[in-house]
């Protein structure tokens, strides 16, 4: 199985603020990377594939970047709305599997 | 617009079965894959299981394998999960997603359900 790790687990900002949440694959994966966003008791909602395309209706302060083993996700001035916790997927090869998560605080 | 719509869980003994259930709206049911994903009280997320547009592939992590069984009737545009065999450690809030046109990138997720396996 691919193993997904990302660093850090969580982190103080500020309104404002950017963040980098860096995610890393035990093994090449070229840019089948995804990020989803998770706040609690609603729907997680997906952010990037594809390693830094957006999907439809986020907003351009996230972005995403890397392939093979490496990527990060950027939030430039984070808004409130923002703060959640973010997970890294990889969608190449079953089982998909996570990263353990970031969570954004304020 | 794109929904996914969860119904089922609940609370169950260990060692029963449970089945899920989620319908598609606002897109080509039958022309995507769908999944199943959960998340554990006070951890993170963990796939478990997945099939193709029309059903012929199915996959599922190792803890699940011989024990759950997804399913789908495009017909109905429902996607299920039937859980068998039921431990603690599947207890998790089960989370329906839809494949997008992107292999394995989950673009709509439905609003979960609680899923709590009793000793």
């Amino acid at each position: 199985d691919v193993q997904m790790t990302q660093s850090p687990s969580s982190l103080s900002a500020s309104v404002g603020d950017r963040v980098v949440i860096t995610c890393r694959a035990n093994q090449d994966i070229k840019n089948f990377l995804a990020w989803v966003q998770v706040k609690p008791g609603t729907a997680p909602k997906s952010l990037i594939f594809a390693a830094s395309s957006r999907q439809n209706g986020v907003p351009s302060r996230f972005s995403g970047s890397g392939s093979g083993t490496e990527f990060t996700l950027t939030i430039t001035n984070v808004q409130p709305e923002d703060f959640a916790t973010y997970y890294c997927q990889q969608c190449g090869t079953y089982p998909l599997t996570f990263g353990g998560g970031t969570k954004v605080e304020i | 617009q794109v929904q996914v719509v969860q119904s089922g869980g609940g609370v169950v003994q260990a060692g029963k079965s449970l089945r899920l259930s989620c319908t598609g709206s606002g897109f080509t049911f039958g022309n995507y894959g769908m999944h199943w994903v959960r998340q554990t009280p006070g951890k993170g997320l963990e796939w478990v299981a997945g099939l193709s547009y029309d059903g012929s592939n199915k996959y599922y992590v190792d803890s699940v394998k011989g024990r759950f069984t997804i399913s789908r009737d495009n017909s109905q545009k429902m996607v299920s999960l039937q859980m068998d065999s039921l431990r603690g450690e599947d207890t998790a809030v089960y989370y329906c997603a839809k494949e997008g046109g992107y292999r394995g990138h989950l673009d709509y997720w439905g609003q979960g359900a609680l899923v709590a396996v009793s000793s």
